[in-house]
């Protein structure tokens, strides 16, 4: 149980274009996701909560307008980079809770994105 | 916000023997500590988490161990086997926040 799918797993695409990641709970409900960063050889790093039917909570220094989140359902958020430049490819993963503070987090597969 | 130190940066251990990571935080207000297994390219694997109410548990060669008091916790593998070898992440968490991630240890287990 508590499974988390992330679309598409790789990305490849031109500078500039825009990007939709989407995460899926795909057997419970998830009132809350995440989504978090992770370049080459580094940690992850939390970019956004994402609560349904409210705005995303972004981390100091992600830009909410480069990072579009949204939740609408509680099965469903997506993220599109907007205008994703070299610097914005990276590796993208998802995560999801099923409520309850103690609840551990149940991660997608991830997106790696790369910009050409 | 929530800063969590996680050393070693590597760690090499002959199988066989036992491997420690150790971790420390920042909020005294987190209250919920995982340790995940991520392999190269892949999602982070839970391998054990520990709640602030608590301060030890141990599932078969893996044990955690937290003090409150000093903000820290420790991850413990014994009897290392090869397919040990990846990078660990501590994390740390308080409330329904968004997990803070240490820097990573990975860890070589020699034959």
């Amino acid at each position: 149980g508590a499974v988390v799918s992330q679309h598409p797993s790789w990305v490849i695409c031109k500078s500039g274009t825009s990007v939709k990641i989407e995460c899926r709970s795909l057997d419970f409900q998830a009132t809350t996701m995440f989504w978090y960063r992770q370049f080459p050889k580094q940690s992850l790093m939390l970019m956004a909560t994402s609560n349904e039917g409210s705005k995303a909570t972004y981390e100091q220094g992600v830009e909410k307008d480069k990072f579009l989140i949204n939740h609408a359902s509680l099965t469903l958020s997506t993220l599109t980079v907007t205008s994703a430049h070299p610097e914005d490819s990276s590796f993208y993963i998802c995560s999801a809770i099923t409520g309850g503070w103690y609840q551990p987090q149940h991660f997608g597969d991830g997106t790696r994105l790369s910009i050409l | 916000g929530e800063n969590v130190e996680q050393h070693p940066s590597t760690l090499s251990v002959q199988e066989g023997d036992s491997a420690v990571i150790k971790c420390t935080y920042s909020d005294s207000a987190s209250n919920y500590f995982p340790w995940y297994k991520q392999e190269l390219g892949k999602r982070p694997q839970l391998i054990i988490d520990i709640r602030s109410n608590v301060g030890e548990k141990k599932d078969q060669r893996i044990a955690v161990t937290l003090n409150k008091t000093a903000k820290h916790f420790s991850l413990h593998i014994t009897e290392t086997q090869p397919e040990d070898s990846a990078v660990y992440f501590c994390a740390a968490r308080g409330g329904a926040d968004g997990l803070t991630f240490g820097k990573g240890t990975h860890l070589i287990i020699q034959p």
